[in-house]
């Protein structure tokens, strides 16, 4: 089955300890991309990816890295988490930029106490 | 800058009562439009996408179109299954989407 997945699906930490959410697409897409949702805000995009070792900043950057040493995975690192970082975050991915239908994992929830 | 918005911010229907979600967006060079759907505690679902003007997708009781400064989606005779939240996002000539608030639909029985 086709399927982007994102781990943990839940997380609870707190300030300043280093975290990272694994995202990983089983169908062979080059573009990848990671988002946070928040209320009153809707989806913003942190980092995207538009192939192996490809990188570049969305809209929301500040506080997060990537990297992307294989295609099909895709990580997000929080090196110090602060309390605004606690969202709704989703990992997408999609065939390529040119059509970008992208295809979302089913979220990570996480909270900076 | 570009920009999405998205209306209305909520919408309750009565089963089989038609409506239409707006979402109305300035581009520069409008890669591509798209409609997605979102269920509460999931990641957005793909919908449609429009490339161009007066381009209309179907699908089920589910209807979208594109102008150029607006795009609609219909929705013909809903059930309750169809409430959720519906998200627009536009791609430019760069590689991003920029996506909408989202217009949360309620149909109730």
């Amino acid at each position: 089955e086709a399927q982007v997945t994102q781990n943990p699906r839940y997380l609870i930490t707190v300030t300043g300890k280093k975290l990272t959410v694994t995202c990983s697409q089983n169908m062979n897409h080059e573009y990848m991309s990671w988002y946070r949702q928040d209320p009153g805000l809707g989806l913003r995009q942190i980092y995207y990816s538009m192939n192996v070792e490809v990188t570049d900043k969305g809209d929301v950057p500040e506080g997060y890295k990537v990297s992307r040493k294989e295609k099909r995975n895709f990580p997000l690192i929080l090196e110090s988490p602060s309390p605004n970082q606690t969202s709704l975050y989703f990992c997408a991915s999609s065939l390529g930029v040119t059509k970008n239908i992208q295809y979302f994992g089913a979220g990570t929830r996480l909270s900076v106490l | 800058e570009d920009q999405v918005t998205q209306s209305p911010e909520a919408l309750r229907l009565q089963e089989g009562e038609s409506s239409s979600l707006n979402c109305s967006y300035t581009v520069s060079g409008l890669r591509g439009l798209f409609w997605y759907r979102q269920d509460p505690g999931k990641g957005p679902e793909f919908l449609f996408t429009l490339y161009s003007a007066g381009e209309e997708k179907e699908k089920e009781r589910l209807k979208a179109t594109l102008t150029k400064k607006e795009s609609f989606l219909h929705i013909t005779a809903p059930k309750p299954e169809d409430s959720a939240t519906y998200l627009c996002a536009v791609q430019n000539s760069g590689y991003a989407l920029n996506f909408g608030k989202g217009t949360s639909l309620l149909v109730t029985p």
